[in-house]
């Protein structure tokens, strides 16, 4: 069945630092999406993306829809502590198809 | 808060057993999805409901059942129970049917099966 691998499992970082994070698929997706879970509640969205080649921001947050539509990026410029968590990704193939969603980055900000 | 509630926010109950989660969606909202979430592990959809219908069916169980109700509030019910069976159960809704429309998590029910 379809498949998202979410890259890194797990980040350790100091405060101020740049992130990078991604998701590829093994086919095509047509909507990417981005969530994040706060520890010890339940995830809230971040940013949606429809098109590829799309660049989204959201204050710190950017996320990009790859050319190929195969995967997407979510970048955090000059972290701070709230944003610890874990990130996930979920994608669509295809309208007729539910989300499938990534096994999730988590985020530790080193004190 | 995300106008989700969920109950009870923790169960604790033996292998065997049978418990019933209740999910009350944001005012307005027609779909019901259920997630659930293990130690360290990622969201796995359960199943989505969409105005009383059952919308979409993700790797939910046989053992599992769920419903939507005419008032929109949706019910989980785990049967049989096993140690594995304990993880996090989240609810989420949407305006939408379509699953990339944002959905609004609730807090989740924190199951123990001992």
């Amino acid at each position: 069945g379809q498949q998202l691998n979410q890259s890194p499992q797990s980040m350790f970082i100091q405060e101020g630092e740049d992130v990078s994070m991604n998701c590829t698929s093994s086919s095509i997706f047509n909507t990417w999406l981005w969530y994040k879970q706060d520890p010890g509640e339940g995830p809230v969205l971040l940013i949606a993306l429809y098109k590829a080649g799309e660049l989204t921001s959201n204050g710190r947050l950017t996320a990009q829809f790859g050319i190929t539509r195969k995967d997407s990026f979510l970048n955090i410029s000059a972290s701070i502590p709230s944003d610890v968590g874990i990130y996930f990704c979920a994608g669509r193939p295809g309208s007729n198809y539910q989300l499938i969603w990534g096994a999730g980055t988590k985020l530790i900000i080193k004190p | 808060d995300s106008g989700v509630t969920q109950t009870p926010k923790h169960l604790i109950t033996a292998t065997g057993q049978r418990v019933t989660l209740r999910c009350s969606p944001r005012s307005g909202d027609l779909s019901v999805y259920w997630y659930q979430q293990s130690l360290d592990q990622g969201l796995q959809f359960l199943i989505q409901y969409y105005n009383g219908e059952e919308r979409a069916k993700g790797n939910i169980l046989e053992r599992f059942s769920a419903q939507q109700f005419p008032d929109l509030h949706s019910e989980l019910n785990l049967s049989s129970l096993e140690l594995g069976d304990s993880a996090l159960y989240f609810c989420a809704s949407s305006l939408s049917g379509d699953p990339t429309y944002e959905q609004y998590f609730g807090p989740g029910t924190r199951l123990t099966v001992t």
